[in-house]
């Protein structure tokens, strides 16, 4: 099925650790999206790409790095220097044709420093 | 930035009640979609509604993009409806930053 698929679903970080989350879609969508959210909180932008090799930054990308290498893919980094990262983390995808598509999201990661 | 603003923020109905949620948005837009969260964390795509009026069941929106809002109609609510609704938009510069509002948490009471 197509879809977008996030792993892990939970993951545990030490402090000071950097860690990778898997955002992986068979959509054949151009642009994919990180977001954050906290507890009671809305979704926050982290980064942003429209294409493959090339991607923005968001309104919260401070201790966050992204890669886009391949158009399937968009993996997310919290580094150490992301002072508070236990959140719940949601990646989504759509197309960049006209009209603009539907945005899909995959299941998220919910990350807790330990 | 564009800004995105969903009221009423929080929001308790009997079951069987009827509900608009809305979303104001502050500058012209290619993309507008509703979710729901479950609560489980997952959003659920419930309109991709760029301009016009859809209807799916017991949910209908409408959003008017030239008066810069949309609105979300919720009939004969069930307990299942609980959880937040979120409406998020892509602004109309090609920019492709898809940007959410703050939600409507609602509860549907038996």
């Amino acid at each position: 099925d197509g879809g977008i698929t996030q792993s892990p679903k939970y993951l545990f970080r030490k402090e000071g650790q950097n860690v990778t989350l898997s955002c992986e879609q068979n959509l054949n969508h151009d642009a994919m999206y990180w977001y954050r959210q906290d507890p009671g909180q809305g979704l926050r932008l982290i980064y942003y790409s429209q294409i493959v090799n090339d991607f923005q930054k968001g309104d919260i990308a401070e201790g966050y790095s992204v890669s886009r290498e391949k158009k399937e893919s968009f993996p997310l980094t919290v580094t150490s220097a992301q002072k508070n990262p236990t959140a719940f983390y949601l990646c989504a995808s759509h197309g960049t044709g006209v009209p603009f598509s539907e945005a899909f999201f995959g299941q998220g990661t919910r990350l807790t420093v330990v | 930035g564009i800004q995105v603003e969903q009221s009423p923020p929080d929001l308790i109905l009997q079951e069987g009640a009827n509900s608009t949620l809305r979303c104001n948005f502050s500058d012209s837009v290619n993309n507008l979609q509703w979710f729901h969260q479950n609560p489980w964390g997952q959003l659920i795509n419930l309109f991709y509604i760029p301009s016009g009026t859809k209807q799916n069941g017991r949910l209908s929106a409408t959003t008017v993009a030239t008066e810069r809002y949309s609105l979300l109609y919720i009939s004969s609510s069930q307990t299942t409806d609980s959880g937040v609704y979120f409406c998020a938009v892509e602004r109309g510069d090609s920019s492709y930053k898809l940007i959410f509002g703050s939600g409507t948490r609602l509860l549907v009471r038996p």
